[in-house]
C-alpha cells in the first residue's frame, strides 16, 4: 500500500521561510504526479494552494509557491504570516483514477 | 461564484445506507471531475471517490469499493454518493470537491457534512 509522507509538524518564525515536502513510501515524486496542496484550520474545509506541482489556485497570494526538490513535492511558505499556522496536506495522483493524500504537516507560526 | 454544498449526512448504524449530495452552482457542472474527500475527527484527509463529467468513469479507494458508490445527475448539477453497509469506520465529515482535469487535483471544495456511524 502506498503511503504519502510529510513532516508531521514545522515551526516557522513570522516572516520567514519554510518548505514542507511530500514523498512516496517507494519510489520519487515527479510531475506526474500532479501534486496538489491544500491548507486547512480547524472546523474549516481545507483550501486549494497549489495543483498539477507548481500552479497557484484562484487567489492564493504568491508567498506560495510549489515545485519538485529531489524525490520529493515541495510547498514553499515565503515570508510566513501568522494566518499561515494550519495543517497543510499534499495528494498525489497515482495513476488509474487513484488518489492518495499525505499525512500532514502542521505550521506553527511564532 | 463557485459553490459547493453538501447534503445528507447523520447519524446511521452499523450496516445502514446513507445517500450524500452536493448541490454546485457557479460554474458549468457537466464539464468538470468530481471528487468525494473526508476526514475522520482529529485525523487527516482521506480521498474516497472520483468521477468523470460525463459520469461514464468512476473510481473509488480500496477501504469503500463494493460498498460506496459515486454519481451525478448533470441535468440538476448534482453529484451524490451512495454509502451502503457502512461501519464506525467511514465516521467522518464528507467533502464534494471540483477538479479542473482527470489528473489534477481538486481546487474547490464544499463545506463538508458530517456522517456518524454508530449504535
Amino acid at each position: 500500500q502506498t503511503v504519502v509522507t510529510q513532516e508531521p509538524s514545522f515551526s516557522v518564525s513570522p516572516g520567514g521561510t519554510v518548505t514542507l515536502t511530500c514523498a512516496l513510501s517507494s519510489g520519487s515524486v515527479s510531475t506526474s504526479y500532479y501534486p496538489s496542496w491544500y491548507q486547512q484550520t480547524p472546523g474549516q474545509a481545507p483550501r486549494t494552494l497549489i495543483y498539477s506541482t507548481n500552479t497557484r489556485s484562484s487567489g492564493v497570494p504568491d508567498r506560495f509557491s510549489g515545485s519538485i526538490l529531489g524525490n520529493k513535492a515541495a510547498l514553499t511558505i515565503t515570508g510566513a504570516q501568522a494566518d499561515d499556522e494550519s495543517d497543510y496536506y499534499c495528494v498525489l495522483y497515482m495513476g488509474s483514477g487513484i488518489y492518495v493524500f499525505g499525512t500532514g504537516t502542521k505550521v506553527t507560526v511564532l | 461564484e463557485v459553490q459547493l454544498v453538501e447534503s445528507g449526512g447523520g447519524l446511521v448504524q452499523p450496516g445502514g445506507s446513507l445517500r450524500l449530495s452536493c448541490a454546485a452552482s457557479g460554474f458549468t457542472f457537466s464539464t468538470y471531475w468530481m471528487h468525494w474527500v473526508r476526514q475522520a475527527p482529529g485525523k487527516g484527509l482521506v480521498w474516497v471517490s472520483r468521477i468523470s463529467p460525463d459520469g461514464t468513469s468512476t473510481t473509488y479507494a480500496d477501504s469503500v469499493k463494493g460498498r460506496f458508490t459515486i454519481s451525478r445527475d448533470n441535468a440538476k448539477n448534482t453529484l451524490y454518493l451512495q454509502m451502503d453497509s457502512l461501519r464506525a469506520e467511514d465516521t467522518a465529515v464528507y467533502y464534494c470537491a471540483r477538479a479542473p482535469g482527470g489528473t489534477y487535483g481538486v481546487d474547490y471544495w464544499g463545506q463538508g457534512t458530517l456522517v456518524t456511524i454508530s449504535s
